[in-house]
């Protein structure tokens, strides 16, 4: 089954919309959470999340997981056309170095 | 550092061949993943190797398919014969590595196949 399931599978707004983007995730022994963002080329990578509650935040982009519930947002202010991607959700487990599951992504896509 | 280098970016070749995907991971870096990424299935993990040394490989979808990592700083994967259902887009990245470096991966710019 799958181990990393983000929602909506897609996604369109307008310049200036907020979104949230869902990532729930279930594995036997969590390390951390990462976020990708994926335009046309490689995932770049935007946050690596850890510990409950503690938000992450990088200008309009921001990220918080939720260790007891399972689960982590990304969310987006006043959105962009550049902010058009797929958003990656990624789990590492401990003893498994360093190795991502990825989820299937949110495919946003930010209209003028 | 030039970061992740990956080649050849595009290829198309017919079923039956031979494909030589290649990559150079970031100087530096212990581990080495290959991962493939399909509009269907996403990105799955194929193989991954810790200090040359193949530590994953479960995703690796059948026999027709191998890595190798002689050495830090090169790595290549092979699908031999190659089958339409092996279009896709192949990704390498590296990582630290280690139990103390968490998670962040660094992705080449990626490998396009395609098998006619």
């Amino acid at each position: 089954e799958d181990k990393v399931v983000q929602s909506p599978l897609s996604l369109v707004v307008h310049e200036g919309d907020t979104v949230t983007l869902n990532c729930s995730y279930e594995v036997t022994n969590f390390r951390s959470l990462l976020w990708y963002k994926q335009e046309k080329k490689a995932p770049t990578f935007l946050f690596m999340l850890t510990s409950s509650g503690i938000e992450k935040k990088s200008g309009r982009l921001s990220s918080i997981l939720d260790k007891k519930e399972l689960f982590s947002i990304l969310n987006i202010t006043a959105t962009q056309t550049g902010d058009s991607a797929v958003y990656l959700c990624a789990v590492e487990e401990h003893n498994a170095g360093n190795m991502l599951t990825f989820g299937g992504g949110t495919r946003l896509m930010v209209k003028p | 550092d030039a970061g992740v280098i990956q080649s050849p970016r595009h290829e198309v070749t017919e079923m039956g061949q031979e494909v030589t995907l290649r990559c150079k991971p970031i100087s530096g870096h212990n581990s080495l993943f290959w991962y493939r990424q399909t509009m269907m299935r996403g990105l799955e993990l194929l193989i991954y190797f810790n200090n040359n040394v193949p530590i994953d490989d479960s995703g690796m979808p059948e026999d027709r398919f191998s890595a190798k990592m002689p050495n830090a700083s090169f790595s290549t994967l092979k699908i031999q014969p190659s089958e339409p259902r092996d279009s896709a887009v192949y990704f390498c990245a590296s990582s630290l590595g280690g139990t103390s470096n968490t998670g962040e991966l660094f992705f080449g710019e990626g490998s396009r196949l395609t098998v006619l």
